[in-house]
């Protein structure tokens, strides 16, 4: 089947714009994470859904990140008026459950966001 | 706030050479360890995990060894192949807080034909 999918994979925007970044996760995947990875480093926690509530959001960098998700599909990362420290890979991962057990966390390729 | 610490940052080894990268946790809370396999381009791949009431685990040619009270643990490669050069993660959970991964620095790895 199908895996992790996110777009744009790349996106060029201008400081102060809004961007929109997208998850589509595998089907039947309860748990859903979003995860920044700047340039040389490790991946950074933003947000968890199970389902489409947001038990933790402690990962958000400021009030400029939200995000949301319909259901157990589709997941949106907006970021607000974006500075060039927002440049990084986005990346979405998807698991079968979050809490209470140890599934594996499926990834998806990323989006390259890069502000000018 | 880092809260897993990786070593090396990059790695070179040599084709059949054995590849060692390490990791070292704070959170006593932990309870799953899982490393991760990144190829440029591409989204990190799970590779093979570990629980702390074990002290290894093998898959294949890779081999977790996990040392509770030093909180350490370490990725083992035997017999790299010029294929696994890569960037390696380790990640730590606690599977009760919804599973969050914490994530190491990242080690570059590159094996020498």
């Amino acid at each position: 089947g199908a895996g992790v999918s996110q777009s744009p994979s790349n996106k060029v925007t201008e400081k102060g714009k809004d961007v929109e970044l997208r998850c589509d996760p595998i089907s039947g995947h309860t748990a859903l994470y979003w995860y920044r990875q700047r340039l040389g480093q490790g991946l950074e926690f933003l947000i968890y859904f199970q389902g489409n509530s947001a038990p933790d959001k402690s990962g958000l960098p400021s009030d400029r990140f939200s995000a949301e998700r319909t259901g157990e599909s589709v997941s949106t990362l907006t970021i607000q008026r974006t500075q060039q420290e927002d440049s990084a890979v986005y990346l979405c991962a998807s698991s079968k459950k979050g809490s209470g057990a140890s599934y594996e966390q499926y990834f998806g390729p990323g989006t390259r966001l890069t502000v000018t | 706030q880092q809260q897993v610490k990786q070593s090396p940052q990059s790695l070179i080894v040599q084709k059949g050479g054995i590849s060692i990268i390490n990791c070292a946790y704070e959170n006593t809370a932990f309870d799953y360890f899982p490393w991760y396999q990144q190829f440029p381009g591409k989204g990190p791949a799970l590779l093979i995990a570990i629980r702390p009431d074990v002290s290894e685990k093998k898959e294949g040619r890779f081999t977790i060894s996990f040392n509770k009270s030093a909180k350490q643990f370490s990725l083992h490669i035997m017999d790299s192949q010029p294929g696994d050069s890569a960037t390696y993660f380790c990640a730590a959970t606690q599977e009760t807080s919804g599973s969050r991964l914490t994530f190491g620095e990242g080690t570059q790895l590159t094996v020498n034909p």
